[in-house]
């Protein structure tokens, strides 16, 4: 009964790639987040998407696209994959901004 | 969004000795939340402050919002090594995480 749940765990892929990571929260939570944790740990909010509002964080490239089917749903697709690429992206869901986070267990991006 | 300063950013100690982090704004906020990060997993919501002066124990754990709510701080008495990991402090409604302190215990 995993409240958070991402796919996959690992993804290994090429330069230039194009990919999706999937994430569906069973908890009826109305708003759901997208974090890039770099390797000094730091949690960079990419995305949050709230009754349909798509919030962006403005320092995120356009290759990086939220897609959500519905309200359990939060894809993060990504374009033409680049070295930079390379970390582990959170799911996240909550009520609410001002309520604690679930986090999913995270993608392993790695791009070569 | 508006950041929150986390220090210190590492902490070594000795098994049984005390660590405290601090999560430090320029503005009040609203609420206050402190996560968990074990190695290799995914942060862990532990607790949200709200009121001004605020404090709240888990176990070892004692949770504190500053009177002023611009500040809070996580203390744990007497670590053990299940408490290493990374602690976050995530000030509500503002999406941007601290830093994280990374705690590290010797046994």
């Amino acid at each position: 009964d995993t409240a958070v749940s991402q796919t996959p765990k690992y993804l290994v892929t090429q330069m230039g790639n194009d990919k999706s990571i999937k994430c569906e929260q069973n908890l009826g939570h109305d708003t759901m987040y997208w974090y890039k944790q770099d390797s000094k740990k730091f949690l960079k909010i990419m995305f949050s998407y709230n009754n349909k509002e798509l919030i962006i964080n403005e320092t995120v490239p356009n290759r990086f696209s939220p897609k959500s089917p519905d309200k359990a749903h939060l894809n993060l697709h990504i374009n033409s994959l680049e070295l930079g690429d390379s970390a582990v992206y959170f799911c996240a869901s909550s009520q609410g901004y001002d309520y604690g986070y679930t986090f999913g267990s995270g993608t392993r991006l790695t791009v070569v | 969004g508006q950041q929150v300063m986390q220090i210190p950013q590492y902490q070594h100690v000795q098994e049984g000795e005390d660590f405290t982090t601090y999560c430090n704004s320029s503005t009040t906020l609203s609420n206050i939340q402190w996560y968990k990060q074990r190695p290799g997993g995914h942060p862990v919501f532990l607790i949200q402050l709200v009121k001004s002066g605020e404090v709240k124990k888990q176990k070892r754990l004692t949770f504190q919002f500053g009177e002023a709510k611009k500040n809070s701080s996580l203390h744990i008495t007497a670590t053990q090594t299940t408490d290493v990991g990374t602690y976050f402090c995530n000030p509500g409604s503002r999406l941007t995480f601290g830093e994280g302190t990374q705690l590290t215990v010797n046994p």
